[in-house]
């Protein structure tokens, strides 16, 4: 089956370490996308990459970081600059050039820092 | 900057009724998406409206798009406790790039 991973579903972590977040697609998906979904808000663009060894800021980068190596694979690292990184985050694909053009989502990410 | 509102934020309303949620986005752009997340779960695709007048049906639902206006709906008929969720639409910003940007969204609650 076609979709996208994300892994682990919950993840807790110590205030001050750096943590990273999986997403995986095997939709041959050129766009990926990390986005920020705190309790009762909508969603906020944190990176995005449309293509292998590229990517760009969303509106919320500050304090996270990404890696483009692979298509299939687009990780997000929380690092200890992120001052309140608890949320649910979600992972997307998406690939205009084929006719998807809608976002396709992962499960989700729920981080607790503590 | 790009800004996509939506209202209402909440919207109660009973089994049986009709009802429109309303998603107003402030930049040119002819494809709006219709999400769909239950509690604690991920987002769902409803609807993508990619030109002006552009209406889609899936059951109960029904969306529409008018660019001019900048404007989206998505109508509730004769709702049901099932349609319970959190409603959410997106603008991308064109120009070549796919950025997608979120309204605020509509939580939905259904009363039986």
């Amino acid at each position: 089956d076609g979709g996208i991973t994300q892994s682990p579903k919950y993840l807790f972590r110590k205030e001050g370490q750096n943590v990273t977040l999986s997403c995986e697609q095997n939709l041959n998906h050129d766009a990926m996308y990390w986005y920020r979904q705190d309790p009762g808000q909508g969603l906020r663009l944190i990176y995005y990459s449309q293509i292998v060894n590229d990517f760009q800021k969303g509106d919320i980068a500050e304090g996270y970081s990404v890696s483009r190596e692979k298509k299939e694979s687009f990780p997000l690292t929380v690092t200890s600059a992120q001052k309140n990184p608890t949320a649910f985050y979600l992972c997307a694909s998406t690939s205009p050039g084929r006719g998807a053009i809608e976002q396709y989502f992962g499960p989700g990410t729920r981080l607790t820092v503590t | 900057e790009l800004k996509v509102e939506q209202n209402p934020l909440f919207l109660s309303m009973q089994e049986g009724k009709n009802y429109t949620i309303y998603c107003n986005y402030s930049t040119t752009s002819d494809r709006l998406y219709w999400y769909r997340q239950d509690p604690g779960k991920s987002l769902e695709s409803l609807f993508v409206l990619l030109s002006n007048g552009a209406v889609k049906q899936e059951g109960r639902l029904m969306a529409s798009l008018d660019t001019k206006a900048r404007l989206s709906t998505l109508h509730i008929t004769a709702a049901v406790h099932d349609l319970s969720a959190t409603y959410f639409c997106a603008v991308d910003i064109g120009s070549g790039t796919y950025k997608y940007i979120f309204g605020t969204g509509t939580r939905l609650k259904v009363l039986a």
